[in-house]
């Protein structure tokens, strides 16, 4: 299985809304509602975000949010805040009981 | 909560097996319903799942990785492990343990750092 393929760097001015995609293939994106989007700070353990392509874990701003069309998903950030800046990874589950990961987006605020 | 926290040596030689630990608190691994997961990051790189383990002992792993994978289970200790033989410089990396459910890893542990280095 290849990592899944995200943008290396998104920016975005506070306030304002990003959205990051996530690309897979028809075996993994595509085929499976499973997919999460992690927040990882400099130092720190990935936080999840996001699971099952749009649900929001308890505690995690509703500025957060997923979403899925084909082979690629997406993270949006609404109302972007300088705690947001992080890096953001997605995960697919790709058959097999088989995870893989995205390449990573490094989103920086203006 | 559940908290887990890997544990393990930090320099590993070339050739040699890498072994850790995750212990897992707040929770029981015997409750079921979750799988226990390993997950790396290479220095400065994304993330790369390397497999997880049922409480009754069923693993999957990595295909990439598979041949020199080994998880257990130690219900007892309400602890996980992970073997990686053979490693090389490319297997340098912070290694994480993670609750697994339906796609979804959390929590993560703080993640350690191993170096493999002569």
């Amino acid at each position: 299985q290849s990592a899944l393929t995200q943008p290396a760097s998104v920016s975005g001015s506070p306030g304002q809304s990003i959205t990051i995609s996530c690309t897979g293939t028809s075996s993994d994106v595509g085929s499976y509602n499973l997919v999460s989007w992690y927040q990882q700070h400099p130092g720190k353990a990935p936080k999840l975000m996001i699971y099952e392509v749009s649900k929001r874990p308890s505690g995690v701003s509703n500025r957060f949010s997923g979403s899925k069309s084909g082979n690629t998903a997406s993270l949006t950030i609404s109302g972007l805040q300088a705690e947001d800046e992080a890096d953001y990874y997605c995960c697919s589950y790709a058959g097999s009981s088989v995870y893989v990961f995205g390449t990573g987006t490094k989103v920086t605020v203006l | 909560q559940v908290q887990l926290q890997e544990s393990g040596p930090g320099l590993v030689k070339p050739s040699q097996t890498l072994s850790l630990t995750c212990t897992v608190s707040g929770g029981s691994i015997s409750s079921g319903g979750y799988y226990w997961s390993w997950i790396r990051q290479h220095p400065g790189k994304g993330l790369e799942w390397i497999g997880y383990i049922y409480y009754s002992g069923s693993t999957y792993y990595n295909p990439s990785l598979k041949s020199r994978v080994t998880i257990s289970v130690d219900t007892s200790k309400n602890q996980f492990s992970l073997k990686l033989s053979s490693v090389t410089a490319a297997d340098t990396a912070v290694y994480y343990c993670a609750r697994e459910k339906l796609g979804w890893f959390d929590p993560w542990g703080q993640g350690t750092l191993v170096t493999v280095s002569s």
